[in-house]
């Protein structure tokens, strides 16, 4: 399978315990998102990276959350003193930007963290 | 915060019967695209239509692009029961970064 594939597929945790999710990205996509998606609404941008440069990250990314993608390939979020608001979607995404070209991402199955 | 709003909100047909969604937004775009996403699942990217474009076709789903009203709809035509998914419009208005902003959805149901 070629696809963004994303671990674990389901989490359930403690309030205050902390999280960390893999993304592994389309292997020649040079950019890698994360969004997150809450029941009923639109997937809501967090952050994402060209290669290994985290070049933009939203409000919504507090300084609970963390990301990296230390080699340019697979990307790490982590979220510490998970409180039960964090519960959501977390949805990774790649794409390959050329110029000129359009960012159509690819998106993989997601995260379901649930905060208890 | 969603830039996109989208109409209606849940859409109840039957199998071929055609479908139509519409998405507003508020702000200058790059682009314009359209996913699909099944219960619970990930999204999967349907058409993308650029700014200086006004229509575009892929299969059974037509999309239509005003920038001076700020909207855009996807049409699907010959509707079948596996296109019962939510439809999320998403707009690319960033300068380079790429980030889209997406609607809230449209549910659509096509029962057999």
């Amino acid at each position: 399978d070629t696809g963004v594939s994303q671990d674990p597929r389901h989490k359930i945790t403690k309030r205050g315990q902390n999280v960390t999710f893999r993304c592994d990205p389309i292997s020649e996509h040079n950019r890698l998102y994360w969004y997150r998606q809450t029941l009923g609404q639109g997937p809501e941008f967090l952050t994402y990276f060209q290669n290994e440069a985290q070049l933009e990250k939203s409000r919504l990314l507090s300084d609970r959350f963390s990301a990296e993608r230390p080699k340019g390939s697979f990307s790490t979020l982590e979220i510490q003193r998970t409180e039960q608001g964090d519960s959501a979607m977390y949805l990774c995404a790649s794409s390959l930007v050329l110029a000129g070209g359009g960012n159509e991402q690819f998106f993989g199955p997601g995260t379901r963290l649930t905060v208890l | 915060s969603q830039q996109g709003e989208e109409d209606p909100q849940a859409l109840s047909i039957q199998e071929g019967e055609n479908a139509t969604m519409n998405c507003s937004y508020k702000t200058s775009i790059n682009n314009l695209q359209w996913y699909r996403q099944n219960s619970g699942r990930g999204l999967v990217h349907l058409i993308l239509i650029r700014s200086n474009e006004r229509e575009k076709h892929s299969g059974r789903l037509r999309v239509t692009l005003d920038t001076s009203k700020k909207s855009s709809s996807l049409l699907i035509t010959a509707s079948r029961a596996a296109d019962t998914a939510s439809y999320f419009c998403a707009t690319d208005a960033s300068s380079n970064t790429g980030k889209l902003i997406f609607g809230q959805g449209t549910t659509l149901q096509v029962k057999p």
